[in-house]
């Protein structure tokens, strides 16, 4: 499996600023996504991070809020804009491989943003 | 679309006794089947995984077996530790349906007491 970091592993910010995450694999990797877990709850994934195109971004979820990079095949950012205290979440990235007939996934560690 | 039903938690436990989640599935294709635990204050790690119908999958003293008749995939662990203290998310990918996307269950908080 991938091994997976994130920068920063928390942070806590001030609304109506920016925060950018960096996800760092140690292979390249085809797919990546961006998920988001609010307290308490489930994971939501907020976009497929694409590498030389636009991300693919899922229902509710829009690029001006959440812009996302991916220059290579092992590193992508997600950024939120213009923070609320409803961002507070802890953010994942994860990398997926395909073995055969299905899709495995594997994640970071999380940045727990707290966002005042 | 697919999706995931798991039983709400928390399930609090005393050490040494039998731990069952269920987790149901609909899905419009044939998926392949995940449990994943996240640990106090980390990420998520896979626990175990099966890609077929009658798969069991394994790993930790935890186990899943993939029905595909009753469409679930129940975790069970036949006796639990303070360490086994965790989120668990039943999670499905259907790569036919749904490309590469995860969809996950709400989750279940298991607290085991020593």
């Amino acid at each position: 499996s991938a091994v997976i970091s994130q920068k920063p592993s928390r942070d806590i910010c001030q609304r109506g600023t920016s925060l950018t995450i960096q996800c760092q694999v140690d292979s390249q990797v085809t797919m990546m996504f961006w998920y988001r877990q609010q307290p308490g709850q489930s994971l939501t994934l907020i976009a497929t991070a694409n590498q030389g195109s636009e991300a693919t971004y899922e229902s509710g979820f829009v690029i001006d809020k959440f812009p996302i990079s991916r220059p290579n095949l092992t590193f992508s950012t997600l950024t939120v804009s213009n923070m609320s205290p409803e961002d507070s979440s802890i953010y994942l990235c994860s990398v997926g491989t395909i073995a055969g007939s299905y899709n495995e996934q594997f994640f970071g560690p999380g940045t727990r943003l707290t966002v005042l | 679309g697919n999706s995931v039903t798991q039983m709400e938690g928390p399930v609090t436990l005393s050490e040494e006794a039998f731990l069952t989640i269920n987790c149901t599935y609909t899905a419009t294709g044939y998926p392949s089947l995940f449990w994943y635990v996240q640990y106090p204050g980390e990420g998520l790690q896979l626990l175990l995984k099966a890609t077929k119908a009658d798969d069991k999958g394994s790993n930790k003293g935890f186990e899943a077996t993939y029905r595909k008749e009753t469409t679930s995939f129940h975790l069970e662990k036949g006796s639990v530790q303070v360490s086994d203290s965790a989120v668990y998310f039943c999670a499905l990918s259907d790569l036919g349906a749904a490309g590469n996307k995860l969809t996950f269950g709400g989750g279940t908080r298991v607290l085991v007491k020593p």
